[in-house]
Formats: C-alpha cells, structure tokens, sequence
C-alpha cells in the first residue's frame, strides 16, 4: 500500500465555521506533512510532523492547527478562514531522512466563502 | 538557503518531439533531488530522484534527469513527448541539514501538440 488517503476531496466552508481535514497513511512512513497549493502555484509548505512531533510550522496563521493523533493520521482544523484561504491541501508522508521521496495524497480542494 | 529554479513556465512540445524541461539548484553542498508530475486536480507523483550514485536516473514513463554538480542543473527529458504527458511538472529539492523538507521550483506546463 503506497497510497495516502486525503479526505474529503471537496469542501465548502464559511468563515465562521470549524472543519478539520485528515490525512492516512499506512506505510510506516514517520514524517508527514500540509502543504497549501494555490491555482498555478507550486506546493507551499505548512507544517512537518516527524514522530508525531510537529518539527516545521512555516508561519502559518493560527486559524490553521495541525494534529498527529498517530503515526498514521495527520489532521489540519481550520477557522474562521479567509477566502484567501481557499486552495488545494496536499498531505504527504516519507521516511524520515532527506534521501526519500515524499508521497503525496490527492489534495482536499477547499473554499471558502 | 536551498532552493530550485525553473527555467519556463511554459514548455510547448510535438508529440513524438524531445522533452526538456530546466530545473537549476542552488547549494553549497550536493542536494537530494526530486521531478514531480502533478495532473489537473490531482496531487503529486513522483517521477524519479537523485541522492547520490549514477547521475543519470532514470523514472517512470519514460522520463531521465541528470544530475550535473558543474552547472547545478537536473533537467528533465523525454526522447518522445505523449499527449499523455501533458501535465505540470515541479521540481524539488530536500534539505540535507534536517531532512524532510520539500521545497518545489515555481514549475512548468507542458502542453503536447498533436
């Protein structure tokens, strides 16, 4: 299984709403990762977690708040969204070390209105 | 700090002409080196990377990259474009100070002409 599981593929959201995005993994891979990918823009890169432990927040505003529950699931709880905010999420895991290659879900395509 | 460049954002091709897409890095020390292939509304598929060894590496669909330390360059090629290879492609680098970091190149369409 070299999947990554994002889901849902398609939300819709207000601004004063709370969602939560999640992301599966069942490679053993101990690194994970939100990357925020906007319209002919490459992925940008939100936050690592490395043993469940998050290692990297790239200044990302609060209104996003990542979790590892597990070395399996990775989750990213969103509110009270800007518009701007609307994008692809990309969820990624790989092995730990800078020699692997990151695998990558299909994204959660988000807007917010 | 490390970082990608890639050279055109737009990379029209015949079908059945050579693919070559430009992606330079920019490093002190030899970084690990990835090329992603991302469809319409799709994510990420990695198409080959270079660590250390050969310095031609060859992936999935047909597609090599060399990895050349003079010029800092790892570009892609395909001898035969396919229509199927239509796609954006994003390359990468990982950090070696930390490790799993990913930071991808601004990318390029590839449009593939009948």
């Amino acid at each position: 299984d070299t999947e990554v599981t994002q889901t849902p593929k398609h939300l819709v959201m207000g601004m004063t709403n709370k969602k939560s995005l999640k992301c599966e993994q069942h490679m053993g891979h101990r690194a994970m990762y939100w990357y925020k990918q906007k319209a002919k823009k490459p992925p940008e890169l939100m936050f690592v977690y490395s043993y469940e432990k998050l290692s990297i927040n790239e200044s990302v505003p609060s209104r996003f708040s990542p979790e590892c529950p597990n070395s399996s699931l990775l989750n990213l709880h969103l509110h009270a969204l800007q518009p701007e905010d609307s994008a692809l999420y990309l969820c990624a895991s790989s092995q730990k070390g800078a020699r692997t290659e990151a695998f990558f879900g299909q994204g959660t395509r988000l807007t917010v209105v | 700090a490390q970082s990608v460049t890639q050279l055109g954002s737009h990379v029209s091709v015949s079908e059945g002409a050579l693919v070559l897409l430009r992606c330079n890095y920019s490093s002190s020390v030899p970084p690990y080196l990835f090329w992603y292939v991302q469809y319409p509304n799709q994510g990420l598929q990695l198409l080959l990377k270079y660590t250390t060894g050969a310095t031609l590496v060859k992936g999935i669909n047909g597609f090599e990259a060399e990895f050349k330390k003079s010029e800092t360059s790892f570009h892609l090629t395909k001898p035969s474009a396919h229509m199927s290879d239509a796609a954006e492609y994003f390359c990468a680098v990982s950090l070696t100070s930390t490790g799993n970091q990913f930071y991808f190149g601004t990318g390029t369409s590839l449009t593939v002409i009948p």
